[in-house]
């Protein structure tokens, strides 16, 4: 059964800092991975979607790795700002149609 | 404007009674899940819908119950069976071409159990 984790559970740091999210599965029998953003008491936010065959998607300040063989995922955030605070979310899709969450990153960035 | 919409935001149920919570996509997508959020958990599937009048059970279908009347339609019912059904639920879509196209969520429903 997969099993997608995420490390650390929460994350505070200044404004300005560069950080990296990371997401861990257990099966490497997925189609794809992608990263939301949820706020509070809100809907997911898509914010990157990395194929099985890529190795990395950017969008702006973010850049999203995925190491398929060995099951990880990195999310990277340049230049942190007060706005970029929210749970961070990662899901794998599995061949049958699934995705398959982690629990989140909690990120507070402090101003 | 395009996208998903879930209503209510906020929804009080008495022990016992069956609540409907909507969702409307007009994206046109194919695919259409229903997600229960607990608190420092990730989401945990309910059920999902590849086609009108088709649907499949997810890993947490107890309690629950669906209707795929209309492509842009997912209704999910949270019966009086579910034991525990004070969560968030999010509703999602997808455009099934092939399996790698992106899903995208609703703005979610609260359930409160008084």
């Amino acid at each position: 059964k997969q099993e997608v984790t995420q490390i650390p559970a929460a994350l505070s740091v200044p404004e300005g800092e560069n950080l990296v999210l990371n997401c861990s599965f257990t099966d490497s029998a997925i189609y794809n991975l992608q990263w939301f953003r949820q706020d509070p008491g809100k809907g997911l936010t898509s914010l990157l979607l990395i194929q099985s065959s890529q190795r990395e998607q950017t969008s702006g300040r973010l850049n999203a790795s995925l190491d398929k063989s060995s099951g990880r995922s990195t999310l990277y955030i340049a230049a942190s700002q007060p706005g970029d605070s929210a749970t961070y979310l990662c899901a794998v899709r599995e061949y049958g149609n699934k995705l398959v969450f982690g629990a989140g990153t909690i990120l507070r960035v402090k101003s | 404007d395009g996208g998903i919409t879930q209503s209510p935001k906020y929804l009080f149920r008495k022990e016992g009674q069956n609540v409907t919570l909507s969702c409307e996509q007009n994206l046109n997508h194919d695919a259409m899940y229903w997600y229960r959020q607990d608190p420092g958990q990730g989401l945990r599937l309910i059920y999902y819908s590849q086609i009108v009048n088709d649907f499949q059970k997810g890993d947490i279908a107890e309690g629950y119950s669906v209707s795929r009347e209309k492509k842009e339609s997912f209704p999910l019912t949270v019966t009086s069976a579910q034991k525990n059904p004070t969560a968030f639920y999010l509703c999602a879509s997808r455009k099934k071409l092939a399996d790698y196209n992106e899903q995208f969520f609703g703005p979610g429903t609260r359930l409160t159990v008084l």
